[in-house]
């Protein structure tokens, strides 16, 4: 079962506006990171933010961590039409090496 | 640098046959894995390794088998594929240690089974 549901499913903005996933997971974390994956493409490391850290910033990525709800968002800030992707939370357990991805986020960033 | 690379890109088989997805890394990485990705159920967890001679299961391990005789090769084996293992199988590799370390992706091999 997955660990991690990304919402929207898709998100479709004009450029230069900010885009906001939100990802909710179900058990206690060491951590959480968030991917980006380009159409065809691999999945590409974007940001990493620990169990003791509520937020954390990457250029224009902006990262926020509630672990009370667990909860994270990513913000990117300006966005660009490059940006257009699908963006996936991943949950980093304690006691092991397992990732365990969610669904993920399409985004679309309209020119 | 060649990160992870995967081969082949794409592969169509039909139903019982039998096949090796390669995936190899050059970043000296203990620890790698395979995922499949389906439409909808974002990227699930086949088998994994944290190190030569070490493998064990992930969330979906029926119908693969793993093993892991060096450090930069992972291979991936489908003993007798379904068309239910239609997928984008992904190889990811990292460096733990560093509690949580982020995974380094492949390009991906596409599967068909008929």
């Amino acid at each position: 079962s997955q660990q991690g549901e990304e919402d929207p499913q898709a998100l479709s903005i004009q450029e230069g506006e900010n885009a906001t996933m939100n990802c909710s997971y179900k058990t206690s974390i060491n951590n959480l990171q968030w991917y980006r994956q380009n159409s065809g493409r691999g999945l590409v490391h974007l940001i990493l933010i620990r169990s003791n850290e509520r937020e954390k910033h990457s250029g224009r990525l902006r990262v926020t961590l509630d672990t009370s709800k667990k909860s994270s968002s990513l913000l990117i800030t300006a966005s660009r039409a490059a940006d257009t992707a699908s963006y996936f939370c991943a949950t980093h357990g304690f006691g092991n090496e397992k990732l365990t991805f969610g669904t993920g986020t399409r985004l679309t960033i309209i020119p | 640098n060649a990160g992870v690379t995967q081969t082949p890109k794409f592969q169509v088989l039909k139903t019982g046959q039998s096949m090796t997805l390669q995936c190899a890394q050059d970043m000296n990485h203990e620890y790698m894995s395979w995922y499949r990705q389906d439409p909808g159920m974002g990227l699930r967890l086949i088998h994994y390794s944290v190190g030569a001679g070490i493998t064990d299961q992930g969330e979906v391990p029926n119908g693969y088998n793993v093993s892991r005789s060096t450090t930069e090769d992972f291979p991936l084996r489908l003993l007798s594929a379904a068309p239910s293992q239609t997928s984008v199988y992904f190889c990811a590799s990292s460096s733990p240690g560093t509690s949580g370390s982020p995974l380094h992706f492949g390009n991906g091999t596409r599967l068909t089974v008929t």
